[in-house]
């Protein structure tokens, strides 16, 4: 079954420095997002992405934050200068066809110390 | 953000009976609604949705029944079995007025006991 590929696993990072999340989307999907889950909260949406761009975005999806799509399977999260809240499972989810067939990743566990 | 709650944190049971997880909303764009397994360590897995035009949908043990007139939709597990054991989350979604967002409550953890 297409999986939603989420690297790295584990990221630990210094307060004020830069950090990339990566996933691989399924490849015939259209819609990508990011979700984020702080230790004992919800599950919070940050972004939303088609044809290239931005769709919406929550109120958490500040200047900080970025997402790319570089190449024809690769989607990025980009925290520019990450703070310790920014500790969390941070979820890349695909749908071909919204809200049908969400699929998400393993999640990416961001620490910043 | 209260628009999705699930009130009851945990739930535990007796493999073979029935489970039932408990969902409420807020917000009457709300016109689809999903149930997701969750385990340690993993992404969220989708189970089983419904259209607000439909107040049940079933798929082997799982149904999930939707009562628009009281925004509450629930999540029944028959027979339950251990492997059942996880965060159950219930997530909403406005559709196209919402870029297709979703909107998940605060999960509950059920426990299948042997």
């Amino acid at each position: 079954e297409p999986e939603v590929t989420q690297t790295p696993s584990h990221q630990v990072t210094q307060m004020g420095q830069e950090v990339i999340l990566r996933c691989v989307p399924i490849s015939n999907h259209l819609y990508f997002y990011w979700y984020r889950q702080i230790l004992g909260q919800k599950v919070e949406f940050l972004v939303s992405f088609y044809n290239n761009e931005i769709s919406e975005k929550s109120e958490i999806f500040d200047d900080q934050f970025s997402v790319e799509r570089p190449d024809g399977s690769n989607f990025t999260l980009k925290i520019r200068s990450t703070k310790l809240e920014d500790s969390a499972m941070y979820f890349c989810a695909s749908t071909y066809n919204p809200p049908y067939g969400y699929t998400f990743g393993s999640g990416t566990r961001l620490t910043v110390v | 953000d209260q628009q999705v709650k699930q009130n009851s944190p945990s739930l535990s049971v007796q493999e073979g009976r029935i489970s039932i997880l408990n969902c409420d909303y807020t917000n009457s764009m709300f016109d689809y609604f999903l149930w997701y397994k969750k385990y340690p360590a993993e992404g969220p897995t989708f189970l089983i949705s419904i259209s607000s035009i439909k107040d049940k949908n079933e798929d082997g043990r799982f149904t999930v029944f939707l009562n628009k007139s009281a925004k509450h939709l629930s999540l029944h597990i028959v027979p339950s079995q251990p492997g059942d054991s996880a965060v159950y989350f219930c997530a909403a979604s406005a559709g196209e007025t919402s870029g297709s967002r979703l909107t998940f409550g605060e999960g509950t953890q059920l426990t299948v006991n042997p």
